[in-house]
């Protein structure tokens, strides 16, 4: 069954430090990769998504992902964090096979001023 | 659009009590789903609808959980009889269609807590 590994449970960064949060996945077939972040309070929201062509992909606020094949790797990336972004964020996969998302049990990410 | 609306956003009942969770997907969107958030297990897909129809519900824990949606702006999650292990909160999500190339919206969840 397809799995998805989040390997950073909490994150504590100061504002400006740059992130990097881990997704890794476990299906040998073609992947549809998501992330998504749920704000204190807030429900879950799109934060970017890969489906094919480039593996570097641009999200909101500034977030990007970049897509790993040989690694079997969708990792997050933010270069210079803000307080805002506390939040917990979720990696997610489909395959071309299910309609179902399949989570990571996300990570949670404290930035402090 | 309002998004994805769930009631009610918290509900304390207690054990051996029916709970029923409500969702309104949004207008013209014709897949919904239903999922479980714990610490323990993280988010958990429990079942989803097609045109109103469940297509998948392996996910639902067991015979207490039924869902239904009697039309396509409405879903219900039941749990009878409820239990403190069903403490989590229940999110729903709908897309335009269940393929999965489609985006997911989330609701605001509701927040069960048995006692």
């Amino acid at each position: 069954a397809q799995s998805v590994s989040q390997h950073n449970h909490h994150v504590i960064l100061s504002e400006a430090a740059s992130l990097e949060l881990g997704c890794n996945y476990s299906y040998g077939g073609t992947v549809n990769l998501f992330w998504y972040v749920q704000y204190p309070g807030q429900h879950l929201q799109l934060l970017l998504k890969y489906f094919s062509g480039d593996p570097l992909v641009k999200g909101i606020k500034g977030f990007e992902a970049e897509f790993i094949k040989s690694k079997f790797s969708f990792n997050l990336r933010k270069p210079s964090v803000q307080w805002s972004d506390t939040a917990e964020y979720f990696c997610a996969v489909t395959t071309y096979n299910t309609d179902k998302l399949i989570f990571g049990t996300g990570t949670r990410l404290q930035v402090f001023p | 659009d309002a998004g994805v609306i769930q009631s009610p956003r918290h509900e304390v009942t207690e054990m051996g009590q029916e709970v029923t969770l409500r969702c309104k997907p949004i207008s013209g969107h014709n897949s919904l789903f239903w999922y479980r958030q714990t610490m323990m297990r993280g988010l958990e897909l429990l079942i989803y609808f097609n045109n109103n129809v469940p297509i998948d519900d392996s996910g639902m824990p067991e015979d207490r959980f039924s869902a239904k949606m009697p039309n396509a702006s409405f879903s219900t999650l039941k749990i009878q009889p409820s239990e403190p292990r069903d403490s989590a909160v229940y999110f729903c999500a709908s897309s335009l269609e269940a393929g999965s190339s489609y985006e997911q919206y989330f609701g605001p969840g509701t927040r069960l807590t048995v006692t």
